[in-house]
């Protein structure tokens, strides 16, 4: 059981490139969400989805896309990266209990 | 908005017993969570407690007073690998968003 995988893990940017960050969960789970974790803030939820086709903000969006378009994919686009997005970025995955999957993080710098 | 507080940092001495408090402040709160991360781990859940009282899971508890806002992470017979970062974290009513504090860094000595 692979539960959240996440590519890449590590990866580096210019200034103004764009990328996307995968997730795939083979839990069927519903519900999903992306977090950004720097050093002495914890997790930051970046936007979230309760299901396909349903996505929503989190508590900071700005600068990323998401799109669920099936059940077991839900991957992070950056636009137009900045140095503020160099960050450590985690996929997550839940029932709808409480218990959160993390992915192994996928390491960003941007230069 | 929903907010958590904890400790940044908390020492203990291997054997002994710490708690890690989190008091929060949301609108729409549905349960305390805690997840334990080692350095350049992922996060791993621990416990969730959606009523008030105490939790229990081996060596681990967790304790929640929802008319305090309050809860804590009690950990005993502290351990060498039990240094981590702890985070509490907070599930909105909706069962949709889970925000989770800045996480406390718990260092155990010998």
């Amino acid at each position: 059981n692979a539960g959240v995988t996440q590519t890449p893990k590590f990866q580096v940017l210019k200034t103004g490139q764009s990328m996307t960050l995968q997730c795939a969960q083979d839990m069927n789970h519903e519900y999903m969400s992306w977090y950004r974790q720097d050093p002495g803030m914890g997790l930051r939820l970046i936007h979230y989805s309760v299901g396909a086709g349903i996505t929503d903000q989190g508590e900071v969006p700005n600068g990323y896309n998401v799109s669920r378009s099936t059940t077991e994919d839900f991957p992070l686009r950056l636009l137009s990266a900045a140095p503020s997005q160099t960050s450590v970025y985690f996929c997550a995955s839940r029932e709808s209990g409480n218990t959160i999957y993390f992915g192994e993080g996928s390491w960003l710098t941007v230069v | 908005g929903q907010s958590l507080e904890q400790p940044s940092e908390v020492t203990a001495v291997e054997g002994a017993i710490v708690q890690i408090n989190c008091t929060y402040q949301t609108s729409g709160f549905y349960g305390l969570s805690w997840y334990q991360q080692h350095d350049g781990g992922a996060p791993t859940f621990l416990s969730y407690n959606a009523l008030d009282g105490l939790e229990e899971t081996g060596r681990f508890s967790s304790f929640l007073s929802r008319s305090d806002s309050y809860g804590y992470l009690l950990l005993q017979e502290l351990q060498m690998k039990d240094s981590a970062s702890y985070f509490c974290a907070g599930l909105n009513t909706g069962g949709f968003k889970t925000i989770f504090g800045a996480g406390t860094r718990l260092f155990v000595k010998a």
